[in-house]
């Protein structure tokens, strides 16, 4: 069964910084890997998807990137703002009709 | 437009009552999906439909029983909540003809008293 760890659980950085979120998973067949930002008491909100055929995919500020062989993906963030300051999940799709979610990581960006 | 919307979004009940959850998506999406989420913001699946067939049962007690009157709804009933059932529950959708990106809804945060 597929299992995704997250690291660190918890980040704190001044504003300003670029940061890089981990995301790992024990089965590498998986079909794609999205990353999530979630807000304190608010819904999940996509942030990116890659698709196992893919190795990164990039949106504003965010660059995700996928090593499906070793099974890791990562999660960059430049110039952190303080309205960065969220949880970040990533989960993983096997078979297009489940997702595996990571334990998540805190993000919280200091003004 | 909201894509993926659940009512209510906040339901406090007592021990042994039963409720129910809905769920719309407004993006023709095939697949639909209900998810825990834990005290420790840890997300699991619970169920999963594909045009309104069940194709995912995780390990959930029989209580709870989702219901697919369309494609476009889910809904996820409850009897005899349990002080162990106060969670945040999500609703979700994707499309599997394309790139499966899952959306979700804004939650339905359950609490048993």
């Amino acid at each position: 069964k597929q299992e995704v760890t997250q690291i660190p659980a918890a980040l704190s950085v001044p504003e300003g910084e670029n940061l890089v979120l981990n995301c790992s998973f024990t089965d590498s067949a998986i079909y794609n890997l999205q990353w999530f930002r979630q807000d304190p008491g608010k819904g999940l909100t996509s942030l990116l998807l890659i698709q196992s055929s893919q190795r990164e995919q990039t949106s504003g500020r965010l660059n995700a990137s996928l090593d499906k062989s070793s099974g890791r993906s990562t999660l960059y963030i430049a110039a952190s703002q303080p309205g960065d300051s969220a949880t970040y999940l990533c989960a993983v799709s096997n078979t297009g009709n489940q997702f595996y979610f990571g334990t998540g990581t805190s993000l919280t960006v200091i003004p | 437009d909201t894509a993926v919307s659940q009512t209510p979004k906040y339901l406090v009940t007592q021990m042994g009552n039963d409720k129910s959850i809905k769920c719309e998506q407004n993006l023709g999406h095939d697949t639909m999906y209900w998810y825990k989420q834990d005290s420790k913001k840890f997300l699991k699946i619970m169920f999963s439909y594909n045009n309104k067939e069940l194709i995912i049962n995780e390990t959930v007690p029989n209580r709870f029983s989702p219901k697919s009157p369309d494609k476009a709804h889910l809904n996820l009933h409850i009897n005899s909540l349990e002080l162990g059932d106060s969670a945040v529950y999500f609703c979700a959708s994707s499309d599997d003809r394309r790139v499966t990106e899952a959306f979700f809804g804004q939650g339905t945060r359950l609490t048993v008293v």
